[in-house]
């Protein structure tokens, strides 16, 4: 199973909700990434976990908060979002330095 | 620190017409090089990599690109294009000595299939 899957693929959600998104991956990769992406714009990377511990927070408003409850698992919870936080959010697993398997995505609109 | 360069934002090109999407890094020391694609509303995929020893690497689709040392290029080619390969091409580099394999990003370029 060479798969990255992400929910949901798409979430519309008001400035005062909470949601989660979630991505899993059955590679036994050791690092895990979430990435935002602007139209037309290269992924920018927002979290970096290595074996379920957060190695890299690119200074990230804390209205994101990342988890990782497990090797298989990541989660972006969401609170109190801007309509500029409107994006296609993008899960990443890794083993080494060689390759990045990517989700699909979930594409957020804020209102 | 690393940069990546694509310095075209758009190749518009005719189908079946050869291609040619250029890539520049900063930095020849200890890097692996990639080519991503991105096809409208989908993720990114892993179109080919240069890890070690032949610098010119082939994807199943047709794509090849080269690494060029000297020049610092990783220039993605291919010879004749069909319109399925509309889509925005991510040049990206990564320092093989860094331990959270991060991925350094060009900043695309829209390969347009005119037919």
């Amino acid at each position: 199973d060479t798969e990255v899957t992400q929910t949901p693929k798409h979430l519309v959600m008001g400035m005062t909700n909470k949601k989660s998104l979630k991505c899993e991956q059955h590679m036994g990769h050791r690092a895990m990434y979430w990435y935002k992406q602007k139209a037309k714009k290269p992924p920018e990377l927002m979290f970096v976990y290595s074996y379920e511990k957060l190695s890299i927070n690119e200074s990230v408003p804390s209205r994101f908060s990342p988890e990782c409850p497990n090797s298989s698992l990541l989660n972006l919870h969401l609170h109190a979002l801007q309509p500029e936080d409107s994006a296609l959010y993008l899960c990443a697993s890794s083993q080494e330095s060689t390759k990045q398997y990517f989700g699909p995505g979930t594409r957020l609109t804020v209102t | 620190a690393q940069s990546v360069t694509q310095l075209d934002s758009q190749v518009p090109v005719f189908e079946e017409a050869p291609v040619e999407l250029r890539c520049n890094y900063s930095s020849s020391v200890s890097v692996y090089l990639f080519w991503y694609v991105q096809y409208p509303n989908q993720g990114l995929q892993l179109l080919l990599k240069y890890l070690s020893g032949s610098t010119l690497v082939e994807s199943i689709n047709g794509f090849e690109a080269e690494f060029n040392k000297s020049q610092t290029s990783f220039h993605l080619r291919k010879p004749s294009v069909h319109i399925s390969d509309t889509a925005e091409y991510f040049c990206a580099v990564s320092d093989r000595m860094d331990s959270n394999y991060q991925l350094i990003w060009g900043a695309g370029t829209k390969l347009i299939i005119k037919p």
